[in-house]
């Protein structure tokens, strides 16, 4: 299985901060990198896809990058309902493989 | 729009089984794979595995092999998740979420699944 790791795990940021979360995978996964975000009590929601694709109603702040075994999520500018936890997850092969999370909380 | 809802929460003792159910509105049940993944408590997601709704096609995690079974009824647009065996380990909310190809677009609210003696 393709392990996936995240880092940091936790970023304490303010509203309207700059925060990049970065996943790596274990072996190459061109492209195939989602991102998402989960709230406490709730789904995890799906904010990219193809490393870089925007979700419909996703907004524009949220950006992905990168190919390989290297990636990045980017807030632009960090809204109060961004606090939550984000996973990558690998797309690539069989089976799909999320990495730990990385929490993102006010400091 | 696009609504996976689950059924309720369930306790069950060590060595019974669970089966959670999922019910797809929105869309084309049969165009799309359905995933379950599940989380323990304060823990990360753990992926379990697939369905294809229109042929039945299923692959699970190796993890979760012998124990685990995604059915579906496609004439009431459901799938279900029946996992046996149960442990205490495996006391966790358990999603399902539909996949295009492997990025889970749409998720349900989750089944909290309580092992306990």
């Amino acid at each position: 299985d393709i392990q996936m790791t995240q880092s940091p795990s936790s970023v304490s940021a303010s509203v309207g901060d700059r925060v990049t979360i970065t996943c790596q995978a274990s072996q190459g996964i061109s492209s195939w990198l989602a991102w998402y975000q989960q709230k406490p009590g709730k789904a995890p929601k799906l904010l990219i896809y193809a490393a870089s694709s925007l979700q419909s109603g996703v907004p524009s702040r949220f950006s992905g990058s990168g190919s390989g075994t290297d990636f990045t999520l980017t807030i632009s500018s960090l809204q109060p309902e961004d606090f939550a936890t984000y996973y990558c997850q690998q797309a690539n092969s069989f089976p799909p493989t999320f990495g730990p999370g990385t929490k993102v909380d006010i400091k | 729009q696009v609504q996976l809802v689950q059924s309720g929460a369930e306790v069950k003792k060590p060595g019974a089984s669970v089966k959670v159910s999922c019910k797809a509105s929105g869309y084309t049940f049969t165009s799309y794979d359905i995933n379950w993944v599940r989380q323990a408590t304060g823990q990360g997601l753990e992926w379990m595995g697939w369905m294809n709704p229109n042929s039945g096609n299923t692959g699970y995690a190796q993890k979760f092999q012998g124990r685990v079974t995604m059915t579906r009824n496609t004439s009431i647009s459901t799938a279900y998740m029946e996992l046996s065996s149960l442990r205490s380990e495996d006391t966790a909310v358990y999603y399902c979420a539909r996949g295009e190809q492997w990025d889970l677009d749409y998720w349900g609210q989750g089944t909290l699944v309580t092992v306990s003696s």
